[in-house]
């Protein structure tokens, strides 16, 4: 249980335009999804926390108007760079947490395989 | 200060041996606390969560919390060539935070 996906996998784009990935819990429903970025031999860093139905919020530093986070479903995120910058190459993560998992709260997140962006 | 710090590695221990991890945390709000496994080119796994003071033991892995001290630690018993990886450890109040993870290699 506890699995989530993304897609794409890896993806390369030029410079100035927007990519797409995907986040979706596969066998539960994400109250609340994460998106991160990992540098490499860096840790991860919360870009932003999206909860079903509402409007993401950002963690300091992180442009919202770049970074397009929706939240459509209880399964579904999807974050969309947009006009995309060389800069902008990372490891993108999502994550998604079960509020309630049995009887009690868990605060337990569970990472999707993650995006690789390359901007050329 | 970093909210979460981890003992700074690289950790090397032979096949069999015990690997120790250690993490300290600054915010006393923090009740949740885990344990991520990155390979590298992954994304992170959990593999502990512990809520409670004490120790929980999961097959080779033992978490052990001290809410008092701030510190939360990770035990990895009869360590195998395949448990080389970055363990991260994170602490949750409204959000995770990680620590910058302890790269661990296990010498065959």
């Amino acid at each position: 249980g506890a699995v989530v996906s993304q897609h794409p996998s890896w993806v390369i784009c030029k410079s100035g335009t927007s990519v797409k990935i995907e986040c979706r819990s596969l066998d539960f429903q994400a109250t609340t999804m994460f998106w991160y970025r990992q540098f490499p031999k860096q840790s991860l860093m919360l870009m932003a926390t999206s909860n079903e139905g509402s409007k993401a919020t950002y963690e300091q530093g992180v442009e919202k108007d770049k970074f397009l986070i929706n939240h459509a479903s209880l399964t579904l995120s999807t974050l969309t760079v947009t006009s995309a910058h060389p800069e902008d190459s990372s490891f993108y993560i999502c994550s998604a947490r079960d509020l309630y998992l049995g009887t009690g709260i868990s605060y337990e997140q569970y990472f999707g395989p993650g995006t690789r962006l390359t901007v050329t | 200060q970093k909210e979460v710090e981890q003992n700074s590695g690289p950790l090397s221990v032979p096949e069999g041996a015990i690997a120790s991890l250690n993490c300290t945390y600054s915010d006393r709000v923090s009740q949740s606390f885990f344990w991520y496994r990155q390979y590298s080119g992954k994304s992170p796994e959990l593999i502990m969560s512990i809520y409670s003071n004490g120790d929980k033991e999961d097959g080779r892995f033992t978490a052990q919390l001290n809410k008092a001290s701030q510190y939360v630690s990770l035990l990895i018993r009869d360590s195998q060539p395949s448990d080389s990886a970055t363990y991260l450890c994170a602490a949750y109040d409204y959000k995770l935070s990680f620590g910058a993870g302890t790269t661990v290699t296990v010498r065959a």
